[in-house]
């Protein structure tokens, strides 16, 4: 069974400093990676996805086969970042997507 | 917001009691999705559709039940409510493009 594995559960940065969300997969196939973004007292909302390869917020994520990691990157963290952070994956089967268990991104002025 | 609303979107009820939550989406999507999310546990799947009166059993599906016998409703069933089901409860549909959008979320406090 698949599994999204995201080891930190707060992760606190200043305003201005960089910021890596870290997400660990494990699947024998090849999934379709995901990072969904909860601000606070708002829904869900799909913030990027690894086959469009777009930077969205300033965000980018690249996927590595190798280290089955998805890890989620922003050079320059910014007050308005700070929301809870899920990665995802789907196999495909109805499409149903597996969570990590998120991480809150705290920055701070 | 994806056309998607769910109701209601807080309830408190007691330990034993039948509770029904309802997500409704106005875009005639196949697939809808009920997902629970727990801190610490992210989301989970409970249940989902691909068609009407056509479902399937998530990864925590023990308890739950649910019905869709019209493409834009999706009901969740709790059976007999228990302490372990407070939790908020998230509504998905999945596009065409594979993407799904969540609702707002029920806030389901069981006493």
């Amino acid at each position: 069974a698949q599994r999204v594995t995201q080891p930190e559960k707060l992760l606190s940065v200043f305003k201005g400093a960089p910021v890596e969300l870290k997400c660990n997969y494990s699947y024998s196939g090849s999934p379709e990676l995901f990072w969904y973004v909860q601000y606070s007292r708002q829904r869900l909302q799909l913030l990027l996805r690894h086959i469009s390869r777009e930077s969205i917020k300033g965000f980018t994520a690249d996927l590595n086969k190798g280290e089955t990691s998805f890890h989620l990157k922003k050079p320059f963290a910014q007050e308005e970042d700070s929301a809870m952070y899920y990665c995802a994956l789907t196999t495909g089967a109805g499409n149903m997507l597996t969570f990590g268990g998120g991480t809150r991104l705290m920055v701070k002025p | 917001d994806a056309g998607i609303t769910q109701s209601p979107r807080h309830k408190v009820t007691e330990t034993g009691t039948p509770v029904t939550l309802r997500c409704h989406q106005t875009e005639n999507h196949r697939y809808m999705y009920w997902y629970r999310q727990d801190p610490g546990h992210g989301l989970r799947l409970i249940h989902y559709s691909y068609g009407v009166k056509d479902t399937d059993k998530g990864e925590v599906s023990d308890g739950y039940s649910v019905s869709r016998s019209k493409t834009e409703d999706f009901l969740l069933t709790l059976e007999s409510a228990t302490s372990s089901q407070t939790s908020v409860y998230f509504c998905a549909i999945r596009d065409y493009s594979y993407e799904q959008y969540f609702g707002p979320g029920t806030r389901l406090t069981v006493t």
